[in-house]
């Protein structure tokens, strides 16, 4: 069985600093990693994603991500939080289902980010 | 905006009454999925659909049911509802099948049983 786990359920951080928010999975063959962003009373958007090819992932809004295959982690980074970054984000893998018909998304319970002023 | 649909957006009932959610996915994708938010349990998969047929089926309750119909919009029902079943539910789609394509969501159905 696929899974994701975002260890801290809430990151802080001033404007201006580099951010990151963690994201560690579990799949069997390939892993297909995701991050979504969800704003207050609004549908999950998503961010960016690794497929295959450079670690390094850049995505929507200034966000990158890393892709570390040996630590099983895909952390998503930003150079410099803006307050407008504040927001939930999840991290999803997309694996076979149980019975290995299907992609799968399953996301991680979430992490809120807080930038403040 | 993503272009996916979910009607209504806010729904209040009481408990032993049944629901019906709908998704219209966008323009092109097959697949759609229903998710199932709470705080508690986080986000949650339902079931897909695959142009028109069931393809998976997730933490899905026996009381749920869903399908997707010819035009590929999908609608989600809920019966016997109890306080529990009160969250948002998410409605997203995706061209096809495969592993490596994101999801696109709509904005969510806000249930709250009474």
């Amino acid at each position: 069985a696929q899974s994701v786990a975002q260890p801290e359920d809430q990151v802080n951080v001033a404007e201006g600093n580099p951010l990151t928010v963690k994201c560690t999975y579990s799949v069997s063959g390939n892993p297909y990693l995701f991050w979504y962003v969800q704003y207050p009373n609004r549908g999950l958007q998503f961010l960016l994603k690794y497929i295959t090819g450079d670690n390094l992932v850049k995505g929507s809004y200034g966000f990158e991500a890393e892709f570390n295959k040996s630590q099983t982690s895909f952390h998503l980074k930003k150079p410099s939080a803006l307050v407008s970054d504040s927001a939930l984000y999840f991290c999803a893998v997309r694996g076979r289902d149980a019975s290995g018909g299907s992609y799968i998304p399953t996301f991680g319970r979430g992490t809120s980010l807080i930038v403040h002023p | 905006d993503s272009g996916v649909t979910q009607t209504p957006k806010h729904l209040i009932t009481a408990t032993g009454q049944r629901v019906t959610l709908r998704c219209s996915p966008r323009s092109g994708d097959l697949s759609v999925y229903w998710y199932q938010q709470s705080l508690d349990q986080g986000l949650q998969f339902l079931i897909q659909y695959y142009n028109g047929e069931e393809r998976a089926k997730g933490n899905i309750l026996e009381r749920f049911s869903a399908q997707q119909f010819p035009d590929l919009h999908s609608e989600l029902n809920l019966s016997s509802l109890e306080l529990g079943d009160s969250a948002l539910y998410f409605c997203a789609s995706s061209a096809g099948s495969s592993n490596t394509g994101e999801l696109f969501f709509g904005e969510g159905s806000r249930l709250t049983v009474l």
